[in-house]
This record gives structure tokens, C-alpha cells and sequence, in this order.
């Protein structure tokens, strides 16, 4: 159980296109889902709190318009790297809150930008 | 906010000796600490936690201690094997708080 899966794995776009990776929870309702990014050799920085029908919970110096992430469902969060730049390049991870306080993460997204 | 310090930041051991692995949390509402294990390129898996209600708990080979007072806890693996070498995480959390707070991560190799 506390499966969560994320999609796509990897993608590469041109810069100032735009990148959604979903996130699902497949056999448990999540309420609760967060979206990280990691950097190489660093450590996981939140990004935002995504609530099931609510408007997301952004962390300070993180672009709301540019992070956009719509939780439509207790199973699905999406994020969306609007107009992306080689900058924005990074391992994206999100976690699905279960029970208590445990969080389960997907397998991660490694986007690039060209 | 919360601040997790994590030390050490590189860890190597001989296999078969013991990896002790120390995080200190700044503030004192937080009751939840987890330990996560990241692979190289792959997502960070839990592999043990505490509450704050506890001051000791082990499963196998792991265990982690809590210092409610101090505002410390610790990973111990003992009997480390190769398959240990990875990238460990520890973190925190508080009442009322899902949001978790990340160590900087210890990179932990295991020599055979």
C-alpha cells in the first residue's frame, strides 16, 4: 500500500514552453500532497502544500504563477512549470500525505530545459 | 519556521561497523521526525520515524533515538551492508503542521 506514482519521469522542453507532471495517489485518498524540488547533491525544498479543492499553500520565493498546481482530486496534483527556463531544470518530487503525519513520494521528475 | 541541522554531511564506514547519523530541530512544537533513504536518482523512501512521545524506537537494524529537551534525534544502522550506501534524510514536523522540514542530507558509503 501508500503507492504514488508520478508522470512523466523525465522531460526535456524548449525554454519558455510550458511542463505539467502529475501526480497520483493509487491506492490510498491523499487530502494533503506537496511538491518539492531537488537540486543535485542537495536536499528536498518544499515547494508548496496542494489541499484537495483548495487553492495551494506556496512556500516563500516560489512563483505562484509561474508553479501553478491544481489538486482536483484526493488522488491527483498536478504542477505546471509555466514559461520555463534552463534555470528551472531540476528533480521534482511529489509526496502524498496518508495517515497521521506519514508521507509517501513518487519516483520523481527529471525535467530539463533547453 | 522550522530549521533542521544534519550532520555529518559524508559519512564511510566499514561494513559491519555502525553508522550514527544526527539531526538537531529548532523549534519545540514538533512532534514528528522521519528518516528517509534516497538512491541515487530515486525517490526518498521512509525508513523509520519517531514521535514525540517516544524516545527510542528500532526496527532491525535501524533505530532513532529522540532528545525531547535537547531538540535532538538520531539514526543508528548497525551491522551496515553495502545496500546501506545511500543518501539519508532526516526531517521534522509539528502538531497541526503537515508541512516537513529537511536535513541537508548525509551521503553514507559503506566500505566492503
Amino acid at each position: 500500500g501508500a503507492v504514488v506514482s508520478q508522470h512523466p519521469s523525465w522531460v526535456i522542453c524548449k525554454s519558455g514552453t510550458s511542463v505539467k507532471i502529475e501526480c497520483r495517489s493509487l491506492d490510498f485518498q491523499a487530502t494533503t500532497m506537496f511538491w518539492y524540488r531537488q537540486f543535485p547533491k542537495q536536499s528536498l525544498m518544499l515547494m508548496a502544500t496542494s489541499n484537495e479543492g483548495s487553492k495551494a499553500t506556496y512556500e516563500q520565493g516560489v512563483e505562484k504563477d509561474k508553479f501553478l498546481i491544481n489538486h482536483a482530486s484526493l488522488t491527483l496534483s498536478t504542477l505546471t512549470v509555466t514559461s520555463a527556463h534552463p534555470e528551472d531544470s531540476s528533480f521534482y518530487i511529489c509526496s502524498a500525505r496518508r495517515l497521521a503525519d506519514e508521507q509517501f513520494f513518487g519516483p520523481g521528475t527529471r525535467l530539463t530545459v533547453l | 519556521g522550522e530549521n533542521v541541522e544534519q550532520h555529518p554531511s559524508t559519512l564511510s564506514v566499514q561494513e559491519g561497523d555502525s553508522a550514527v547519523i544526527k539531526c538537531t530541530y529548532s523549534d519545540s512544537a514538533s512532534n514528528y521526525f522521519p528518516w528517509y533513504k534516497q538512491e541515487l536518482g530515486k525517490r526518498p523512501q521512509l525508513i523509520i520515524d519517531i514521535r514525540s512521545n517516544v524516545g527510542e524506537k528500532k526496527d532491525q537494524r535501524i533505530a532513532v533515538t529522540l532528545n525531547k529537551t535537547a531538540k535532538h534525534f538520531s539514526l543508528h544502522i548497525t551491522e551496515t551492508q553495502p545496500e546501506d550506501s545511500a543518501v539519508y534524510f532526516c526531517a521534522a514536523s509539528g502538531l497541526g503542521n503537515e508541512k516537513l522540514t529537511f536535513g541537508t542530507g548525509t551521503r553514507l558509503t559503506i566500505i566492503p
